[in-house]
């Protein structure tokens, strides 16, 4: 079975804060995905990116950045320089090349920048 | 291009009564997928589409809850004799083909059992 897990339910900084969101997954299968949604105040889920099992690369888009690492089984992200714009829920996501290739969702992380 | 939608946004209906979703996926997108948000629950796969088929309705919590899909566009949930704890956000997704490519998610209905 697979499962992702997210610790952190809340969090808060101030605008212009650099802040980092956790996403821990399990999974037997040796190929799979990554996700990460957001999820704004208006509830429309925001794809943001997909990484697969094989590319353990790090990213950066902006000010996103997305660090995937096989041996703790962690997908994290960060935002540089945080904007009141970025508020919003976060969501880590999986998926494996088997059957449907449902998306196993984490428990969300609701971040708040504050101005 | 337009993005996935979906109907009603918002519906109210009293325990026991049916009720009809509807979602439209992006055009030429083959895999659609229902998904249901709610707080205890938090995001859980409910049924998935490949064309007109379902080949995996696994998420589906009872047998109260079913699915179609017709010409390989629109589906439509249905729930009959709705109880109180299928008071959710149902939100529907699509994507080009299954899992490898990213889902993209309609805005949901928000379904409340009264």
């Amino acid at each position: 079975a697979q499962k992702v897990t997210q610790a952190q339910t809340e969090i808060s900084v101030v605008e212009k804060e650099d802040v980092t969101l956790d996403c821990v997954y399990e999974t037997r299968d040796t190929t799979y995905y990554l996700f990460w949604y957001k999820q704004p105040p208006s509830g429309e889920l925001v794809f943001l990116i997909r990484r697969n099992s094989f590319d353990e690369q790090n990213e950066i888009s902006g000010r996103y950045s997305w660090n995937f690492q096989k041996s703790t089984s962690s997908f994290n992200f960060t935002i540089t320089a945080s904007q009141v714009v970025d508020s919003a829920v976060y969501f880590c996501a999986l998926s494996t090349v088997q059957g449907a290739q449902k998306l196993v969702f984490g428990q969300g992380t609701r971040l708040t920048i504050n101005p | 291009g337009a993005g996935v939608s979906q109907s009603p946004s918002n519906k109210v209906t009293e325990k026991g009564k049916d009720v009809e979703l509807r979602c439209d996926p992006i055009s030429g997108h083959t895999a659609l997928y229902w998904y249901r948000q709610s707080l205890g629950q938090g995001l859980e796969f409910l049924i998935y589409f490949q064309g007109n088929s379902a080949p995996d309705k696994s998420g589906l919590p009872s047998d109260r809850f079913s699915a179609e899909r017709t010409g390989g566009s629109v589906s439509t949930l249905t729930i009959q004799r709705t109880q109180q704890e299928d008071s959710a956000v149902y939100l529907c997704a699509s994507s080009q083909m299954r899992g490898a490519y990213e889902q993209y998610f309609g805005p949901g209905t928000r379904l409340t059992v009264t």
